[in-house]
């Protein structure tokens, strides 16, 4: 049960915003998000537990909405070094013995 | 502070040749651990999960197998490889103590079978 994540790729500005959209047909404990720089590992971004509660990470935040089951990630004022493939992950189940699935990923292209 | 490793970094192997990726993390004890692979511009696929040693979680139907003969050693192998077994390969672990939790991945090993 893969999330779905829209859109697939986006290209930007520097300066201009972006919204990263996340959703699952499951009931989720958590939600993950990565980014990934070409021929590079993933990069731990944050986690949204449930609760809808809101983070950030300098201009990068995200929210969980766990009636929907969505979630989305908000980059702000965008810089050359938000490039990369954004992906969610999805956690069903609060236990250490569960899994995160990953959505296709997002490719997120920022142009000067 | 915690590290992983990954090797080789590159494989080139024959079609029906075996496959042996290994996978270590320093400085953390009984982590969880993960095998992904992604294929060319596609998503991330988990392979297999391992939450202790011998105990492993197989995610899809495959050629490929996973060991955990170690807390800290995790191996992916395989013993004829396929055309589409080519791909990234990421190892990753997490504390997994409420959740899974924060994955920190490895390098990689990039495969390519021909």
């Amino acid at each position: 049960q893969q999330p779905v994540q829209s859109p697939q790729a986006v290209i930007l500005r520097e300066g201009e915003d972006a919204v990263i959209n996340c959703s699952s047909s499951k009931a989720l404990y958590s939600v993950h998000w990565y980014r990934q720089k070409h021929g590079e590992a993933p990069v731990f971004l944050m986690i949204l537990l449930k609760g809808g509660e809101q983070k950030g990470h300098e201009k990068i935040s995200a929210s969980f909405n766990e009636k929907k089951q969505q979630s989305s990630l908000y980059l702000t004022a965008s810089q050359l070094s938000y490039s990369g493939t954004y992906f969610c992950g999805t956690e069903l189940r609060k236990t250490s013995y569960d899994k995160v699935i990953f959505g296709p990923g997002t490719s997120l292209s920022v142009i000067p | 502070s915690q590290t992983i490793h990954q090797w080789p970094a590159t494989l080139v192997q024959p079609v029906g040749s075996p496959l042996s990726l290994e996978c270590t993390v320093e400085g953390t004890s009984n982590p969880n651990l993960y095998w992904y692979r992604q294929a060319a511009g596609r998503g991330l696929q988990l392979l297999f999960y391992s939450v202790g040693i011998g105990q492993i979680s197989s995610e899809v139907p495959q050629n490929l197998s996973a060991s955990r003969p170690q807390d800290r050693q995790f191996i992916l192998s395989s013993k004829k490889l396929l055309l589409s077994d080519s791909g990234f390969y990421l190892c990753a672990w997490s504390m997994g103590l409420a959740g899974v939790g924060e994955q920190f991945f490895g390098p990689g090993t990039r495969l390519t079978v021909l």
